[in-house]
């Protein structure tokens, strides 16, 4: 089946520098999300790319889905506190989500 | 803001015993899911409901996992003889006012389950 893997598991930065995760699937996606999970939470949409080669900007984040749309990448430029948690890409159809492996970030003062 | 609720928020069992995990979802939505999520590993699709029946479900959902939607409101995930492994959170979800917003989903904040 499908198989969505995210490098790196575990980040830790201190406030204010970047921070990237890496999402890669072994097939080929219609479409890729991007969720956020806090500690203790529940996972939160944050976007969905389509396109191949697309780049979204949320503030501090870009998001970029890549050319053979087999990957995708999320940026936090200058990390803050409040970008804590784990940061999961997605990719399916509507009736099934595959999450990938998530990347956790732990940002210190 | 509209929001996807469940209940309880703990449910501790014996196993070999029956549970039964409450969702209400998004009212206008039309597509609801079930994930379950093992603490620090990642979140795994269980089953989708569409149009009052099964749309997908995964390996894991084998016969002991059973999903109703019995009235308008709520969602339910049913296992009929619970596990050791079965213990984790189970999250709901639910998307789909109309087609172009299927694939956002909302989630509910889980229910943590605990099988001794």
């Amino acid at each position: 089946g499908q198989q969505v893997m995210q490098i790196p598991q575990y980040q830790h930065v201190q406030e204010g520098e970047d921070f990237t995760t890496y999402c890669n699937s072994s097939t080929t996606l219609s479409n890729i999300q991007w969720y956020k999970q806090r500690p203790g939470g529940h996972p939160v949409f944050l976007i969905q790319l389509v396109k191949s080669g697309e780049v979204k900007k949320q503030k501090r984040l870009t998001f970029q889905f890549g050319e053979a749309k087999k990957n995708s990448s999320l940026h936090i430029t200058a990390t803050q506190t409040t970008d804590v948690g784990t940061y999961f890409c997605a990719g399916g159809t509507a009736s099934k989500l595959t999450f990938g492996t998530g990347t956790r970030l732990q940002v210190t003062l | 803001e509209p929001e996807v609720t469940q209940t309880p928020s703990h449910q501790v069992t014996q196993m070999g015993q029956e549970v039964i995990l409450r969702c209400v979802p998004i009212s206008n939505h039309l597509y609801f899911y079930w994930y379950r999520q093992i603490l620090g590993q990642k979140v795994e699709f269980l089953v989708s409901f569409y149009n009052n029946e099964i749309s997908e479900k995964s390996e894991i959902f084998d016969d002991q996992f059973s999903v109703e939607r019995p009235d308008g409101s709520n969602f339910t995930l049913k296992i009929r003889s619970t596990k050791l492994e079965d213990s984790a959170m189970y999250f709901c979800a639910s998307s789909g006012e109309d087609p172009s917003s299927y694939n956002e989903q909302f989630f509910g904040p889980g229910t943590r389950l605990t099988v001794l």
